[in-house]
C-alpha cells in the first residue's frame, strides 16, 4: 500500500541528546513536510523540502534539523538546543498532480525524560 | 506565523444533530482543505477545494470555498459517534506552496 511512515509512534528523549524521526513515503511526492503539534494547538511549520537535495526552514525552524538525500525519505533530527521539544510531530508529503492535496503520516510523539 | 481564524474552537453536540464550523483569512487563497484527526494520529483528508464557490459533497460532509476566496465551511449533517475528533481547515495560496492551518474544532457528542 502506498503511504506515508513516521517512526518510532513514540520516543524518549534524555536531556542533552539529539534524536531523529524517520519519515518514510512511497506516493512519489517530490515536497515533504514536518509539523510539530502541541496539545490543543493547531500544526505548526518546522521545515519543508520542496524537492530531493534542497529543503527549507519554516515558522519554527530552531532547534531542528532535516536533511533530504532521498526523495523517498525526510528525517527530523530533534537537537539538545531545542529547549522544550515534548509534543507530537507530524510529517507530510503534497501531491502535485493536478490539485495539490497534503497527505500525513501517524504521526510520532516525543516526552523527555 | 500566519494562521486562519477557525471557529469555534470546540462544540459540543447531541448525537443526530448537524454540525457547522468555518475558516475565515485575511489572504486569498487558491485551495482549501478540510481534515480530521482522531487522539494519536495523523489528520486524514476529508474534502479539497479548488474554484471560488465549489461547494463539494463526502457522505454526510459539505464543504464550501466562499465565493470572496476568503472563508470556507464544513457542515456534517446528522452527526454520529465516529465524528468526534477535531477538525482543522488548511488553505494554501499559489506563491508558495505552504499551508496556512486553522487552531482546529473539537466535536465532542454528549452522551
Amino acid at each position: 500500500d502506498g503511504g506515508i511512515t513516521q517512526s518510532p509512534k513514540y520516543l524518549f528523549r534524555k536531556e542533552g541528546q539529539n534524536v531523529t524521526l524517520s519519515c518514510e513515503q512511497n506516493l512519489n511526492h517530490d515536497a515533504m513536510y514536518w509539523y510539530r503539534q502541541d496539545p490543543g494547538q493547531g500544526l505548526r511549520l518546522i521545515y519543508y523540502s520542496q524537492i530531493v537535495n534542497d529543503f527549507q526552514k519554516g515558522d519554527i525552524a530552531e532547534g531542528y534539523s532535516v536533511s533530504r538525500e532521498k526523495k523517498e525519505s525526510f528525517p527530523l533530527t530533534v537537537t539538545s538546543a531545542q529547549k522544550n521539544p515534548t509534543a507530537f510531530y507530524l510529517c507530510a508529503s503534497l501531491d502535485r498532480g493536478g490539485n495539490e492535496k497534503l497527505f500525513f503520516g501517524s504521526g510520532t510523539q516525543l516526552s523527555v525524560l | 506565523g500566519q494562521q486562519l481564524n477557525q471557529s469555534p474552537q470546540s462544540m459540543f453536540i447531541q448525537e443526530g444533530e448537524d454540525v457547522s464550523m468555518n475558516c475565515t483569512s485575511s489572504s486569498i487563497f487558491n485551495t482549501w482543505l478540510w481534515y480530521k484527526q482522531d487522539p494519536g494520529e495523523g489528520p486524514v483528508l476529508l474534502i479539497a477545494l479548488y474554484k471560488a464557490g465549489e461547494l463539494t459533497s463526502n457522505g454526510r460532509l459539505t464543504a464550501q470555498f466562499g465565493i470572496t476566496r476568503k472563508d470556507s465551511f464544513l457542515n456534517i449533517s446528522a452527526s454520529i459517534p465516529s465524528d468526534v475528533g477535531i477538525y482543522f481547515c488548511a488553505g494554501q495560496s499559489k506563491s508558495n506552496y505552504q499551508l496556512i492551518w486553522g487552531a482546529g474544532t473539537k466535536l465532542i457528542i454528549k452522551p
